[in-house]
């Protein structure tokens, strides 16, 4: 069974410039996540969905940051414009539904020069 | 909300020794712990995981220990080998996956 996959693997771009990230969770989880890791940090929680649902989007910053899941399955993420402090790794998890273990993807690396 | 603290931020031990890793939670309707090991460049991945329900569990060489009174939960690690070398971040949350909140993580290092 395949995990949870994430493209691109790195992105470079120069600020002010969009960047979005793909993801596809592993199927049949329902509950999807996106998390930043900042270096030497430990994931921090952007947004999760329950299906389509935005059901907790309390730490996306959303003058900039805005993210869908269509059909309730692959969902993106996107950056714009971005700006130099946005550098980090973007995590994708999901989870069976919102009780269950949580399965992270590889992550995009994206830096911003 | 909740916070989580992890110690300590590096750990270097021999190869074959125990290493432990300490993580203190401040909800006390936290319930439900899990470890992660993230290698160099890898994603994060679930190693062991513990509910509040009981006070241990086992995985071969892997252990966690809860202690609900103190707050705080453990990682221990025996017979240490090198391909245990990694980041390892504790968590903790109030329901499952979803409100899972991260320590800063540790980096541990196995000596040959």
């Amino acid at each position: 069974e395949a995990g949870v996959v994430q493209s691109p693997r790195y992105k470079i771009i120069e600020k002010k410039q969009p960047v979005a990230f793909w993801c596809n969770p592993i199927s049949g989880h329902n509950t999807l996540y996106w998390y930043l890791q900042n270096l030497g940090q430990g994931p921090e929680l952007l947004i999760r969905y329950e299906n389509e649902e935005a059901v907790d989007d309390s730490q996306l910053p959303k003058d900039r940051f805005s993210a869908e899941r269509l059909k309730g399955v692959d969902s993106t993420l996107k950056i714009q414009p971005a700006e130099l402090g946005d550098s980090a790794v973007y995590l994708c998890a999901s989870s069976l539904n919102r009780d269950g273990k949580l399965f992270f993807g590889s992550g995009t690396q994206l830096s911003v020069l | 909300g909740e916070n989580v603290e992890q110690h300590p931020s590096t750990l270097s031990v021999q190869e074959g020794d125990s290493a432990v890793i300490k993580c203190t939670y401040s909800d006390s309707a936290s319930n439900y712990f899990p470890w992660y090991k993230q290698e160099l460049g890898k994603r994060p991945q679930l190693i062991i995981d513990i509910r509040s329900n009981v006070g241990e569990k086992k995985d071969q060489r892997i252990a966690v220990t809860l202690n609900k009174t103190a707050k705080h939960f453990s990682l221990h690690i025996t017979e240490t080998q090198p391909e245990d070398s990694a980041v390892y971040f504790c968590a903790a949350s109030i329901a499952g996956a979803q409100k899972l909140v991260f320590g800063q993580g540790t980096r541990l290092t196995i000596n040959p």
